[in-house]
Formats: C-alpha cells, structure tokens, sequence
C-alpha cells in the first residue's frame, strides 16, 4: 500500500528557533500533500495544500511567513515552523493523495510529528 | 465548511458489542465521506469510505451508514474488540476543494474487558 513518512517523529527545540518536518511518499509521486495542525483532544485542522512546483495555498488564518512549505519534488514536502513560540506545540500530520485514483482521490497520512516549544 | 473540535466525545462499549460512532457533516455539496481511526500519537488511518450515490457500505466488521437528507454519517463496529480503542473522524470532501478533507470533531470509543 502507499506509505508516507514523515521526520522527525517529535522534535523539541527553544523558542525563537525553526523546525523543519519533512513529508515523503515512499513508494509514490504525489503532486499534491496536505498539511494539517492537531492539538490535544482535538480534530485535524488543515494548514496548506502543497503542490508539487508551486507555491502552497494556505488556509485563512495560517501565516504563510511563519508555516513555509516547500514541495520541490514529488515524493517530499517540507513544513518549517519560523521562530517557534509555544504555543506552535502541536502534532503536525501530513498527507499525500494517490494520483490515478480518479475523481475520489484518497489521501494516505503520515504518522505525524510532534512538536514541543519551550 | 470548518470543523472546530472543543472537546472529544466520548463512547465506552463492552469488548464483542457493536459500537455505533455519529458524525454530522456540514457541506451539502460533499460527495464523499471517509472514517478515520486515530491511535494515540499516530496519524489516521482509513476505515472506510462511502460516496454520496450510496446510502450504505460495508466492510469488514465495520459498515457506514449516509444520510444526505440530514446530513448524517454513522460508523457501526461489530464485535467491538479492544484493538478498536482509539478516537474515530469523519470527513468530508467535495469535488471543487482539490479533494480537501474537512474532519468532523472526532469520538473516542473505549473498548471496555
């Protein structure tokens, strides 16, 4: 089946620093990977479509200066958090769309990155 | 549409009952639902999915119940086992959102011996 990944798994880093998370389709090309935000006790919140050449469309009320996604090739997607405060602390989950599977396109998810700012 | 979850619901059921999870979706323009199933710490994992040409869907152990009229999605589990423990999502996508998923608020089910 279609696997994505993502690194690192959990991340702890000082306010004012910047984290990156990688999101890679291991065995797939997607053009297109989501980025959703999760905090504790709650629902998936989408972030950004990243599409694979372009710049990604954000949500309203998602900095795009402080979340920069980059999608420069088809199996990896990066989301870096911008001088992080604590109140980014979150589970940060990618996924990725299976292309050719039509017009119900399903999307596979990655395990997801925890993120802890001090 | 958004979902904003404040808090989870929440659903014990003895180990070998059916579990039934509610979810209501908020875009009448969805044409198709998926469930998740959430572990602690792990991303969701695909259940099953309906479109919104059927009213019905079974898999294994696990079938999904549509109802566009009220906009209505139900998860029954049966034989509830306690492997099924976790927090389960709906979502909803329509064909003009670049098959964006909106997540319904989630329930945790509690599988008890």
């Amino acid at each position: 089946g279609a696997v994505v990944s993502q690194h690192p798994s959990w991340v702890i880093c000082k306010s004012g620093t910047s984290v990156k998370i990688e999101c890679r389709s291991l065995d797939f090309q997607a053009t297109t990977m989501f980025w959703y935000r999760q905090f504790p006790k709650q629902s998936l919140m989408l972030m950004a479509t990243s599409n694979e050449g372009s710049k990604a469309t954000y949500e309203q009320g998602v900095e795009k200066d402080k979340f920069l996604i980059n999608h420069a090739s088809l199996t990896l997607s990066t989301l870096t958090v911008t001088s992080a405060h604590p109140e980014d602390s979150s589970f940060y989950i990618c996924s990725a769309i299976l292309p050719g599977t039509g017009a119900y396109n399903e999307q596979f998810f990655g395990p997801g990155t925890r993120l802890t700012v001090l | 549409g958004e979902s904003v979850g404040l808090h989870l619901p929440t659903l014990s059921v003895q180990e070998g009952d059916n579990s039934i999870i509610n979810c209501a979706y908020s875009n009448s323009a969805s044409d198709y639902f998926i469930w998740y199933k959430q572990e602690s710490g792990k991303g969701p994992q695909f259940i099953i999915d309906i479109r919104s040409n059927m009213d019905k869907r079974q898999g294994q152990r696990v079938t999904v119940l549509l109802n566009k009229t009220v906009k209505h999605l139900s998860l029954q589990i049966a034989a509830t086992q306690p492997g099924d423990s976790a927090v389960y999502f709906c979502a909803e996508t329509f064909r003009g959102s670049a098959r964006q998923l909106t997540f319904g608020s989630g329930t945790q089910l509690t599988v008890l011996p």
